[in-house]
């Protein structure tokens, strides 16, 4: 079955710019987890989903990042004003309940901000 | 709140020997342990996990082991194959956390042929 999908799969900004990126859970997966991957380090924690309910946000690193899954699907990260310390991949991962199972991961989208 | 530790950050081994990466966490409530296995360019994905109600796992050529009272665990590869090359993450997650990770920041394997 199709796994979670993520898009676009690269994006360059200029410094400033806003940005919105999509995240494609696997269907009737209920939560929806995003990560912020540094280069060369671990998956760093964002924000949580549980349907359209944003549970957790204490992962977002200013009031610039915004996520929101209006209808407990499709997900969209959104970052405005960029700045060049946002350039990172953007990870997605959904798991089919609410607790401790298998988080499926997107292939990300790699954002460069120049 | 949760901290992950993960060692070594690099690790080369000739095919066929063994590799063992160890990471430590802080959060006495962590009771879920997932690694995760991500080649370059491409999404992590899981390869084993441990909950806290068991000492020891075991797939094929890879095991894990936990250790709660040292707040410690570990992934062994037997028999390694230069396919398992790639950088391997350990995370820790706590029950009433909705299933969210932290993670150690990871180890690059490298298998010789």
């Amino acid at each position: 079955g199709a796994g979670v999908s993520q898009s676009p799969r690269y994006k360059v900004a200029k410094r400033g710019q806003d940005v919105a990126l999509r995240c494609d859970p696997i269907s009737g997966h209920v939560s929806l987890f995003w990560y912020q991957q540094a280069l060369g380090q671990g998956p760093e924690f964002l924000t949580y989903f549980q349907n359209e309910a944003q549970l957790d946000k204490s992962g977002l690193p200013s009031d610039r990042f915004f996520a929101e899954r209006p209808e407990g699907s499709v997900s969209t990260l959104k970052i405005q004003r960029t700045q060049q310390e946002d350039s990172a991949v953007y990870l997605c991962a959904s798991s089919l309940g609410t607790g401790q199972e298998t988080q499926y991961f997107g292939p990300g989208t790699r954002l460069l901000v120049l | 709140g949760e901290n992950v530790e993960q060692h070594p950050s690099t690790l080369s081994v000739q095919e066929g020997d063994s590799a063992v990466i160890k990471c430590t966490y802080s959060d006495s409530a962590s009771n879920y342990f997932p690694w995760y296995k991500q080649e370059l360019g491409k999404r992590p994905q899981l390869i084993i996990d441990i909950r806290s109600n068991v000492g020891e796992k075991k797939d094929q050529r890879i095991a894990v082991t936990l250790n709660k009272t040292a707040k410690h665990f570990s992934l062994h590869i037997t028999e390694t194959q230069p396919e398992d090359s790639a950088v391997y993450f350990c995370a820790a997650s706590s029950l009433g956390q909705g299933g969210k990770l932290i993670f150690g920041q990871g180890t690059e394997l490298s298998v010789k042929p």
